[in-house]
């Protein structure tokens, strides 16, 4: 268990629909990365949030957007989905600044758009 | 961007030592070299991180060449249990602070009775 939770576990949305998901951080971790992952594929990076502002991103549209809280916990936020967002969605965290930056996963989240 | 290479898959039989091969030949200076295991449906766990020579840890090794440009990930006696993908990620820091980790697909290792 790396102490990185993330809801829902799984979930259903039709196309156009708008998702949200969560992340909740490894204590004291004051970063966190998504990222999508497809079927058969590696995980890729969607953006990294540090102190509550994006400070990477990777090649995704603006329909991805996220947050982070002061708690450092996190939000995804997916508009106008696509029935290619479909995938396993995962969060990161870890604390910056250090002299190795190890990032640790949550479970993921499973959506499927219909 | 650092884009890494490696087998798509490798079988072994319980018991050897596996020795899986990353090549990322556009690493930059600051990059540091990690190792994730990800079984169906879960997470990447993190295995073992380095930046040069040889980083061991209670369950496995990595090796970094002088030139950085590959890594090989060594797994001593597998069991069942360590049938999973396994990728390696190389963190980019471009100007600006930006930070752009890329994973490869990552080496789906099956280990045999």
């Amino acid at each position: 268990e790396t102490g990185v939770t993330q809801s829902p576990t799984h979930l259903i949305k039709t196309r156009g629909q708008q998702v949200t998901l969560r992340c909740s951080s490894q204590s004291g971790h004051n970063t966190v990365s998504w990222y999508q992952q497809a079927l058969g594929q590696g995980p890729q990076f969607i953006f990294q949030y540090y102190r509550e502002e994006e400070n990477g991103r990777g090649n995704f549209p603006p329909r991805f957007s996220g947050l982070q809280f002061p708690n450092y916990s996190s939000e995804l936020n997916v508009n106008a989905l696509e029935l290619d967002d479909s995938a396993l969605y995962l969060c990161a965290t870890k604390i910056s600044g250090g002299a190795e930056e190890t990032q640790y996963f949550g479970p993921g989240t499973r959506l499927l758009v219909l | 961007l650092a884009k890494t290479t490696q087998p798509i898959s490798m079988d072994s039989y319980e018991g050897q030592e596996v020795n899986i091969t990353c090549s990322h030949n556009n690493i930059a200076t600051n990059d540091y070299i990690t190792w994730y295991q990800q079984f169906p449906s879960q997470g990447p766990r993190f295995i073992i991180q380095g930046y040069k020579t040889k980083v061991t840890n209670e369950v496995a090794s990595l090796f970094i060449p002088a030139d950085r440009k590959s890594s090989t990930l060594s797994l001593p006696r597998v069991s069942l249990s360590d049938t999973a993908v396994y990728y390696c990620l190389v963190g980019d820091a471009i100007s600006g602070g930006s930070y752009i980790p890329t994973f490869g697909r990552g080496t789906s290792l099956i280990v045999h009775p």
